[in-house]
Parts: structure tokens; C-alpha cells; sequence
């Protein structure tokens, strides 16, 4: 069972839209429907803000969204604020009840 | 609201045996099909699932960790448990208590996390 791949590190500036991509395989991102994403500001828990690829809860703001291609997930940011500079991970059902995590990408407002 | 506290020693020396407890509130594990997860982040790493138990008992375990891992449920306490067996080192991290929606498979309420060390 191995981890998704995500970049380390995105960038953008305040007002530009970013996007983060999440890679599995067919056994995991490839076959389910069931890819979240999750954001962790330094210190806190995790905070899920996309689930079944691109669902948003109750809460979340617009300028979060979701997609997938095959198997690549991607979690789009738009109007970036300083507010969203955190950390992003994605994770995927992968079959019998059992998850898997991407290892997380920081997101950086300059 | 739903509220998830993990407690448990900060400290454990290798090669013994991690012991972690859970404790829900505002709300019962025993009336709700969810389930029940710890989660892990090693300092400065990415975070990585350990198991998930199903409100009827039933586990799930994360291939790489599963010879070690045990979690259970106390449903008179509306707890449930995690024991980690034969730790080193690399088992250092914050542990986090999560509840799982089943169908959708993500962890939408999460305790604040514990630090666990390793260490003799």
C-alpha cells in the first residue's frame, strides 16, 4: 500500500489561482470515487475540505475544488489568501476498507 | 457537537507497548454506524493512516503497521483504543482520533492530537 505522490511544495501569489495534483494507481485513485483532500494549518488537526473528489462540507469556502483524470486527483485553489498558506493532503479509498495518504504539499503565499 | 480527546502516556521507551485511548463525546459510538480511526504524523512529516474500527468491532489496518496494531472499543466509556506493539524510534509522532463516514471514506471530526516520543 503506498502513499500518493504529491508535489512538496506550490506557490503562488494573493488573487492567483493554484492547483495541486494527487497521483495513485488504478487500485486507489483509479477506481473509487472517494478521493479527499485535507488541510492542516501548523500545529492543528487536519481539516477535510473536498471529499468524493469534489464535494466541498458545509463551511468550506468556493475557492476549493476538486477533480480527477484517471489517476490523478487535484485540489484547485482560486483567489489564494494568505489564510490558505497551510499544508494539503490528499488520501484515497483503496479497496477492502483500508485508506492511503498522499505526503502532503505546502502551500505558500508570497 | 462531536468532541474527540486522545490521552495516553508522551513517552514510551522501546520495545514496549504504545497505549493509546480515545474518549467521544457529544455523541455514542455505540448507536452510529461510523468508523472509529487513529491517524499518525511523525515531526514534520506527512500524515499516515494506522486502522479504523467499524461501531460493530470489526478492524481494519493499515497493511505496512498491521502485525503491530491493535484497536478495540470500550462502548461503556464511548472510548476506543489504540495499542502499538514492539516501538522504536520511527513510531515517534502525534497520534490523532478521527471518526470516519463509511461510504465516503474520509475523516470528517479529528481530536487535537497527542505527542508521542520514543525513547529510552
Amino acid at each position: 500500500q503506498s502513499a500518493l505522490t504529491q508535489p512538496a511544495s506550490v506557490s503562488g501569489s494573493p488573487g492567483q489561482s493554484i492547483t495541486i495534483s494527487c497521483t495513485g494507481t488504478s487500485s486507489d485513485v483509479g477506481s473509487f470515487n472517494l478521493v479527499s483532500w485535507h488541510q492542516q494549518h501548523p500545529g492543528k488537526a487536519p481539516k477535510v475540505i473536498i471529499y468524493e473528489v469534489s464535494k466541498r462540507p458545509s463551511g468550506v469556502s468556493d475557492r476549493f475544488s476538486g477533480s480527477k483524470s484517471g489517476n490523478t486527483a487535484s485540489l484547485t485553489i482560486s483567489g489564494l489568501q494568505a489564510e490558505d498558506e497551510a499544508d494539503y493532503y490528499c488520501w484515497s479509498y483503496a479497496g477492502r476498507s483500508t485508506v492511503v495518504f498522499g505526503g502532503g504539499t505546502k502551500v505558500t503565499v508570497l | 457537537q462531536l468532541q474527540l480527546q486522545e490521552s495516553g502516556p508522551g513517552l514510551v521507551k522501546p520495545p514496549e507497548t504504545l497505549s493509546l485511548t480515545c474518549t467521544v463525546s457529544g455523541g455514542s459510538i455505540r448507536r452510529t454506524s461510523y468508523y472509529w480511526g487513529w491517524i499518525r504524523q511523525p515531526p514534520g512529516k506527512g500524515l499516515e493512516w494506522i486502522g479504523n474500527i467499524y461501531y460493530s468491532g470489526t478492524t481494519y489496518y493499515n497493511p505496512s503497521l498491521k502485525s503491530r496494531v491493535t484497536i478495540s472499543l470500550d462502548m461503556s466509556k464511548n472510548q476506543f483504543s489504540l495499542k502499538l506493539s514492539s516501538v522504536t524510534a520511527t513510531d515517534t509522532a502525534v497520534y490523532y482520533c478521527a471518526r470516519m463516514l463509511p461510504g465516503s471514506y474520509y475523516f470528517d471530526s479529528w481530536g487535537p492530537g497527542t505527542l508521542v516520543t520514543v525513547s529510552s
